[in-house]
């Protein structure tokens, strides 16, 4: 089956500083999701990407849809302790693999060291 | 608020008890989910509804039941389950079933089977 590698796995970081993460997958997608996971809560969707190639931001997050359909990367500026959680990236498969499931990566957890 | 509902938030259940947990969305979307996120593992899609019909199981155990009564309301029946079933179970829904319409999370139900 579809599987999703991200990474990477845990990220220690200090305050202020940016943070990269990426997925990367062997299969096409037509679409990539990021989430984020605070404790105790469900994941919320931070950005969706539709088109290969696709640079879209949204406050100090910045994610890229790769131009293979292959892998993503998510990018935060300037990380503040409310960053702190698990980011997870999700992809779609086109229709012709049967139906459009939603394959998730293990996530990466972000610790803002103080 | 992500308009997806779940209770209870945390449920503490022997193996022979048999419970059910609730979810509610409120934003008038015809597909529903069910996911169980274990530590450290992607999420696994358990079940798929569309318009009160499933979809979708996941080759998921029978002493996991799912019911849909209709397109805003979705539940996980549990029976005998195992200690292995401990984990967070998360409620989605959008607009579609699949397609290019993301999936809005509720904050999950902590089940642990002792």
């Amino acid at each position: 089956g579809q599987q999703l590698n991200q990474s990477p796995q845990s990220m220690f970081i200090q305050e202020g500083e940016d943070v990269s993460m990426n997925c990367t997958s062997s299969s096409i997608f037509n679409t990539w999701l990021w989430y984020k996971q605070d404790p105790g809560e469900g994941p919320v969707l931070l950005i969706a990407l539709y088109k290969a190639g696709e640079l879209t931001s949204n406050g100090r997050l910045t994610a890229q849809f790769g131009i293979t359909r292959k892998d993503s990367f998510l990018n935060i500026s300037a990380s503040i302790p409310s960053d702190v959680g698990i980011y997870f990236c999700a992809g779609q498969l086109p229709r012709d693999f049967g139906n459009e499931k939603l394959t998730f990566g293990t996530g990466t957890r972000l610790t803002i060291i103080p | 608020e992500t308009g997806v509902t779940q209770t209870p938030r945390h449920l503490v259940m022997g193996m022979t008890n048999k419970k059910s947990l609730k979810c509610e969305q409120h934003l008038g979307h015809n597909a529903m989910y069910w996911y169980k996120q274990s530590a450290k593992k992607p999420l696994e899609l358990m079940f798929v509804y569309s318009l009160e019909e499933r979809v979708e199981n996941n080759s998921v155990p029978s002493r996991f039941s799912p019911e849909c009564p209709n397109s805003s309301h979705l539940f996980l029946h549990l029976h005998t389950l195992q200690p292995e079933d401990s984990a967070l179970y998360l409620c989605a829904s959008s607009p579609l079933a699949w397609g290019t319409d993301t999936q809005y999370f509720g904050p999950g139900t902590r089940l642990t089977v002792l």
